[in-house]
């Protein structure tokens, strides 16, 4: 169990549709990250969200947005989906701004677009 | 930008050989360094991570890591890999303030019985 949830497992989408991801962090922790990890590759740092904003962005487009609730949970967008948007997409929650402690992933959803 | 290269991308071993994967990144400044596994239908998995002090960090499993700054390496070495080593494994980087990790991209630990 790795103490991070993420909704749903897999995920099937049409070119041009909008998808929402899901993800409910570790018990304690407070910080949200997002990252793709596209086939054969590693895992890319999209957005880290902390009190509700994001604070941390990497190079992605606009098409991808987040959310974070009052409860830590959060969720990431994506708008006007295209093939290449298709891959493994992975939450990890720690605890605070600034620290490692306890970075933890979840299994991930699979995304494809077809 | 800061990058990580995994210079293996399959490595194909026998039960009891020894392991060693490359590493290096690009960063100029203070950097922490981590080895992450991810099993066969499981999520990313800590081995090990360096943040100062000595260079040789000891993780799970009997991996265990070497930083060299000089370098900029952190290659994970296990003297006698096992059948249950087979996975992929990921070295990272991240800056000094945590907020995100840079990921090689990975290599597949294929051992054999």
């Amino acid at each position: 169990d790795a103490g991070v949830t993420q909704s749903p497992t897999h995920l099937i989408k049409t070119r041009g549709q909008q998808v929402t991801l899901r993800c409910s962090p570790k018990s304690g922790h407070d910080t949200v990250s997002w990252y793709q990890q596209a086939l054969g590759q590693g895992p890319q740092f999209i957005f880290q969200y902390y009190e509700e904003e994001e604070r941390q962005r990497g190079n992605f487009p606009d098409r991808f947005s987040g959310h974070q609730f009052p409860n830590y949970s959060s969720e990431l967008n994506v708008n006007a989906l295209l093939l290449g948007d298709s891959a493994l997409y992975l939450c990890a929650s720690s605890k605070g701004l600034g620290n490692n402690y306890g970075y933890t992933f979840g299994s991930g959803t699979r995304l494809t677009v077809v | 930008a800061q990058s990580v290269s995994q210079h293996n991308h399959h490595v194909i071993l026998s039960e009891a050989a020894s392991l060693e994967l490359g590493c290096n990144y690009s960063y100029g400044g203070t950097v922490n360094l981590f080895w992450y596994v991810q099993y066969p239908g499981q999520h990313l998995q800590l081995l090990l991570k360096y943040f100062s002090g000595d260079p040789l960090v000891k993780g799970i499993k009997g991996f265990e890591a070497e930083f060299i700054k000089s370098k900029f390496s952190f290659n994970l070495r296990k003297p006698s890999v096992q059948w249950s080593d087979t996975a992929e494994y990921f070295c990272a980087v991240s800056t000094y303030n945590f907020n995100k990790f840079y990921f090689g991209s990975g290599t597949k630990l294929n051992v054999k019985p």
